[in-house]
């Protein structure tokens, strides 16, 4: 069984960019949840995608936003980028209900 | 607002002994928890989890207690081994009425716990 996988592992991108980070869920997780976690603090919910729709969402702005395909891998979108978005990018896949979720090695966005 | 605290940046525990991790919540609507621990530069792996239901959970050297009154939950660690050195996060989560559908984890700051041999 693969776990998740998220690419690339590091990317440095600067203001005012878009991006673009990739995730591919364990096989047989059909939720999606991506996270983002600033320097020296836990891991912050952006949304949660399921069978292809979104049905969660944290504070974040518009300009994140996401994607879950037929095969339960997602992306997530950064348009406008800010400095303060330099962060490690998490990607979690589970099923539904309450079990463990299993998380990616993340993204680690630089903005400069 | 954090609705999920972790008072203790970091802990320190000679190897062979009891580690405990706190954890304290301000949302009563909470009725799933977790505990994930993290090394440098790989996402965090689930350790164990507890319904809202028990108070108890043991998995091997892992038991989490939950103390629903008190909002506070813990994870202790025996023995503790020089291997359980890494970030530990405690989360929190609902479900919906049916208790299926579980949406985000509220994370906790981490504790960086450190076993010495």
């Amino acid at each position: 069984e693969t776990g998740v996988t998220q690419s690339p592992t590091h990317l440095i991108k600067t203001r005012g960019q878009q991006v673009t980070l990739r995730c591919s869920s364990q096989s047989g997780h059909n939720t999606v949840s991506w996270y983002q976690q600033a320097l020296g603090q836990g891991p912050q919910f952006i949304f949660q995608y399921y069978r292809e729709e979104e049905n969660g969402r944290g504070n974040f702005p518009p300009r994140f936003s996401g994607l879950q395909f037929p095969n339960y891998s997602s992306e997530l979108n950064v348009n406008a980028l800010e400095l303060d978005d330099s962060a490690l990018y998490l990607c979690a896949s589970s099923l539904q209900g309450p079990y463990g979720y299993t998380f990616g090695s993340g993204t680690r966005l630089t903005v400069v | 607002d954090q609705q999920v605290k972790q008072n203790s940046p970091s802990l320190s525990v000679q190897e062979g002994r009891i580690s405990i991790l706190n954890c304290d919540y301000t949302n009563s609507m909470f009725d799933y928890f977790l505990w994930y621990k993290k090394y440098p530069a790989e996402g965090p792996t689930f350790l164990i989890s507890i319904s809202s239901i028990k108070d108890k959970n043991e998995d091997g050297r892992f038991t989490v207690f939950l103390n629903k009154s008190a909002k506070h939950l813990s994870l202790h660690i025996v023995p503790s081994q020089p291997g359980d050195s890494a970030v530990y996060f405690c989360a929190a989560t609902r479900g919906d009425a049916g208790g299926t559908s579980y949406g985000k984890l509220t994370f906790g700051q981490g504790t960086i716990l450190t076993v010495h041999p």
